[in-house]
């Protein structure tokens, strides 16, 4: 089983309102991913880090996601101004390495009214 | 960019049928994984599987990498299998971004 952690599981802002998740990896994962999976099922990688440098993140042009992993604090997922479109559940995983399993916590569901 | 097609995209089974849900991907996978939706949410790993042929209960993934698809087999299934079956791969080792397909949702009744 997932030992993966995420708060709060559910959130709701209003629009323009800054929208706050965390996750806490398993023990022993330096690996950490975010993912935004919306309504119609579809998956939207965001960022992954390794410990607390960011391997690959996508294209966040809106300037409005911001994700850090600091070295004893939970690893976080910020959007500045929450949109209705970024109404999702955010999934945060970890892993032992790129090129090993993935395990995903509950994921933090945001709805942006 | 990389895609992947799970089919069927649902299906309704009674206690006790089997079920073949199917995936398949447009370029070379190097990870493979299957995962299993929650209604609530979370997503369990059910398999890691890029090649051959891996068993778990009730469960069989087959992947046969040179013609890019993959399957996932339930036997005898029961109501708590319901839920939402996600197929996802990355392409190469040292990236661990992962594509997933659509889901296949399944639904199993008494």
């Amino acid at each position: 089983n997932s030992k993966v952690i995420q708060t709060p599981r559910y959130l709701v802002k209003g629009q323009g309102q800054k929208a706050k998740m965390r996750c806490i990896p398993e023990k022993g994962h330096p690996v950490v991913f975010w993912y935004q999976q919306n309504k119609n099922n579809e998956f939207k990688f965001l960022i992954n880090f390794q410990n607390q440098e960011v391997l690959q993140q996508i294209d966040m042009t809106e300037k409005r996601f911001s994700a850090e992993c600091p070295s004893n604090s939970p690893c976080s997922l910020e959007i500045q101004s929450s949109e209705a479109g970024d109404s999702a559940l955010y999934l945060c995983a970890s892993s032992q390495g790129s090129g090993n399993t993935l395990y995903f916590g509950e994921g933090s569901r945001l709805i942006v009214v | 960019g990389q895609q992947v097609q799970q089919s069927p995209a649902s299906l309704v089974l009674q206690e006790g049928e089997n079920a073949e849900l199917q995936c398949n991907f447009s370029s070379t996978a190097t990870r493979l994984q299957w995962f299993y939706q929650h209604p609530g949410g979370r997503l369990v790993s059910l398999f890691y599987n890029p090649s051959g042929t891996k068993h778990t209960g009730r469960l069989t993934s087959t992947t046969v990498t040179n013609e890019r698809r993959s399957s996932l087999h339930i036997s005898s299934s029961q109501t708590t299998d319901s839920g939402t079956y996600f197929c996802a791969i990355s392409p190469g080792a040292n990236t661990g971004k992962l594509t997933f397909g659509h889901g296949t949702i399944l639904r199993v009744h008494p």
